[in-house]
């Protein structure tokens, strides 16, 4: 069964520091997303990628972050000087399987990364 | 905006309970309603889901029914078991687009 991989499974990082969370969604899906959740609260979406570009942002997704498919397989989530409250559980997600006859609607999400910004 | 709002807290529950958990939403025009749950070590994963009002969505013996009147998809299985401990998330997806609008999530605990 084809899943979606994130890697690292737990990062610690120093405030001020780039990190960079790594995805490898499924490889026929189309659209590509990076959601995340803050301890005890709502599970929040970040961005949706689609053909190569942002599709859609949340007002979350500042300056501060950037998303790029550098390669035919990775979708990556770069935050460029890490803040406190930007610790966080951040989950990829893909959907729409390459020449479906419609969209479920369904997203098929990774692990997590688990962001910890001392 | 469009929410989703879910029963606070942790579930504990013993096992063959009865299990409820509450997920009400505030949305503009007609969103398709969906419950994913989180299995320990586990990426969220589709449990079920209802496009559109009085749909029952069905999995695994949990039900859920679209409820335009209550603006409610309360998640419910008859007969827990141990393997049904999880998170359990509902969400919207927003008309028009694929992105999903979430809830806080609820931790169910089954007891043998």
């Amino acid at each position: 069964e084809p899943e979606v991989t994130q890697t690292p499974s737990h990062q610690v990082t120093q405030m001020g520091q780039e990190v960079i969370l790594r995805c490898v969604p499924i490889s026929n899906h189309l659209y590509f997303y990076w959601y995340r959740q803050i301890l005890g609260q709502k599970v929040e979406f970040l961005v949706s990628f689609y053909n190569n570009e942002i599709s859609e942002k949340s007002e979350i997704f500042d300056d501060q972050f950037s998303v790029e498919r550098p390669d035919g397989s990775n979708f990556t989530l770069k935050i460029r000087s890490t803040k406190l409250e930007d610790s966080a559980m951040y989950f990829c997600a893909s959907s729409v399987r390459q020449g479906a006859l419609r969209n479920t609607g369904e997203l098929f999400f990774g692990e997590g990364s688990r962001l910890t910004v001392l | 905006g469009n929410s989703v709002t879910q029963m606070e807290g942790p579930v504990t529950l013993s096992e063959e309970a009865f299990l409820t958990i509450n997920c009400t939403y505030t949305a503009t025009g007609y969103p398709s309603l969906f419950w994913y749950v989180q299995y320990p070590g586990e990426g969220l994963q589709l449990l079920l889901k209802a496009t559109k009002a009085d749909d029952k969505g069905s999995n695994k013996g949990f039900e859920a029914t679209y409820r335009k009147e209550t603006t409610s998809f309360h998640l419910e299985k008859g007969s827990v078991q141990v393997s049904d401990s999880a998170v359990y998330f509902c969400a919207l997806r927003y008309y028009g687009n694929n992105r999903l609008a979430f809830g806080k999530g609820n931790q169910v605990v089954v007891i043998p």
